[in-house]
């Protein structure tokens, strides 16, 4: 039974560009998180997705973020224009349902912006 | 003021010693995670815990939901238990998918 799976592990950018993180949940999960982990700080809610549904963008950033859960395929988190603040490991998870269920993370996208 | 707080920030330890890592959060809480997070690595879910005490192997998570706070111990600690362990809690109401995180506890177990 594969494990949540992300992709790419490493990004580089360069300012300007798009970047576009995948991630696949684990088997029978319909529940999708993304989370940003900045240097030298704990990792931080971005948004929460069901199949083809934002159920909580909080936490993502207001311009140049966005992300999709499509009803075939991965979760995708597209950040337009990069810009070196950007930079960061960026986790997914998922689970079967939300609530107190379990999050089972990913291996994280590590996105490098020069 | 972080809602979550962990200490210490970095621990060393001699191979064999009994590890503790705390953890203190101010909110009310629907459950509390350990993460170990490996360097350049994923993060694994350790624990999920909303009273009581878990045990799986060496490792030990217990919560006291009266005092906000808990604890991870590591019974006869190994270099492979090094890493970065993540106290983490899910909010309440209809917003307990959030979590919020600690910054982390950097432990190194040297042979």
């Amino acid at each position: 039974n594969a494990g949540v799976m992300q992709n790419p592990r490493h990004l580089v950018r360069r300012r300007g560009q798009e970047a576009r993180l995948r991630c696949s949940p684990m088997k029978g999960h319909s529940h999708v998180y993304w989370y940003r982990q900045l240097p030298e700080e704990g990792l931080k809610f971005m948004v929460y997705l069901q199949k083809e549904n934002i159920i909580d963008e909080s936490g993502m950033p207001k311009e140049r973020f966005s992300a999709e859960f499509p009803k075939e395929g991965p979760s995708i988190l597209r950040i337009q224009q990069v810009v070196r603040g950007d930079s960061a490991a960026y986790f997914c998870a998922s689970s079967p349902s939300g609530g107190t269920v379990g999050q089972f993370f990913g291996p994280g996208t590590r996105l490098t912006v020069l | 003021k972080n809602e979550v707080e962990q200490s210490p920030q970095n621990l060393t330890a001699q191979e064999g010693e009994f590890i503790t890592i705390n953890c203190s959060y101010s909110v009310g809480i629907s459950a509390l995670h350990w993460l170990q997070q490996h360097p350049g690595g994923g993060i694994v879910s350790l624990f999920m815990l909303s009273s009581g005490k878990k045990k799986h192997g060496r490792l030990i998570a217990t919560i006291n939901i009266q005092e906000k706070h808990s604890s991870l111990h590591i019974t006869a600690s190994h270099p492979r238990d090094s890493a970065v362990y993540i106290c983490a809690v899910g909010a309440t109401g209809g917003s307990n998918y959030k979590l919020t995180f600690g910054k982390g506890t950097l432990l190194t177990v040297n042979p």
